[in-house]
């Protein structure tokens, strides 16, 4: 069945550093990809998304790429904030409906 | 007018009590679901209304019972429960087609 796989966290990281974070996912057929982001406290928001091959999704910075090659949805930013500090899912829906599948969820921590 | 409202956001129920999760949204969306969340993991799909019908059921058992009185609310009403249902409980809304979520704070449910 359909699955993804992200890199595991915690990730800790100083203000202003590089962000990536690693998924990959198995699917039949053309899925689509989606990155959300849970701050302490609340729900899931929808970070960005990309619905076809060599579609980049992007918001607040945040830049993700659909490598259908690789399999691949992982998620960069070029300086990260204090802010960020959320946890990251990165999930994907099959082009035949149905519900979102879920990644694990990577922590992240930004320290000033 | 773009949320999800969920109340309460905290709960602490007995095993042997009885009590109902409310989740509320009045952007029109036709398809609601509620999600149970243990801490730092993903979310897990437990029911989806789909035009105020009950169109998927994650073999959730029984001492969890959802309603949808109409296009804007939804209820899970919990009956029974084991401490292992302890978690974070949350809603989500959608259009028919599910390319964004919306989803709520959550309601935080402790088992006693």
């Amino acid at each position: 069945g359909d699955s993804v796989t992200q890199m595991e966290g915690p990730v800790t990281l100083s203000e202003e550093a590089f962000l990536t974070i690693n998924c990959t996912y198995t699917a039949t057929g053309y899925p689509s990809l989606f990155w959300y982001v849970q701050y302490p406290g609340e729900g899931l928001q929808l970070l960005l998304k990309a619905t076809k091959a060599d579609d980049k999704g992007s918001n607040k910075g945040f830049e993700a790429t659909y490598r259908k090659e690789t399999t691949s949805f992982h998620l960069e930013k070029g300086s990260v904030q204090v802010s960020d500090s959320a946890v990251y899912f990165c999930a994907l829906r099959s082009n035949q409906g149905g519900k979102l599948i879920f990644g694990q969820g990577t922590e992240l921590s930004v320290k000033p | 007018d773009t949320e999800v409202t969920q109340t309460p956001k905290h709960l602490v129920m007995g095993m042997t009590n009885k009590k109902s999760l409310k989740c509320e949204q009045h952007m029109g969306h036709r398809a609601m679901y509620w999600y149970k969340q243990k801490a730092k993991k993903p979310p897990e799909l437990m029911f989806v209304y789909s035009y105020e019908k009950l169109s998927i059921n994650e073999s959730v058992p029984s001492r969890f019972s959802p309603e949808c009185p109409n296009s804007s609310l939804l209820n899970l009403h919990l009956h029974a429960l084991q401490p292992e249902d302890s978690a974070l409980y949350l809603c989500a809304s959608s259009q028919s087609r599910p390319e964004k979520l919306f989803f709520g704070s959550g309601t935080q449910l402790s088992v006693l």
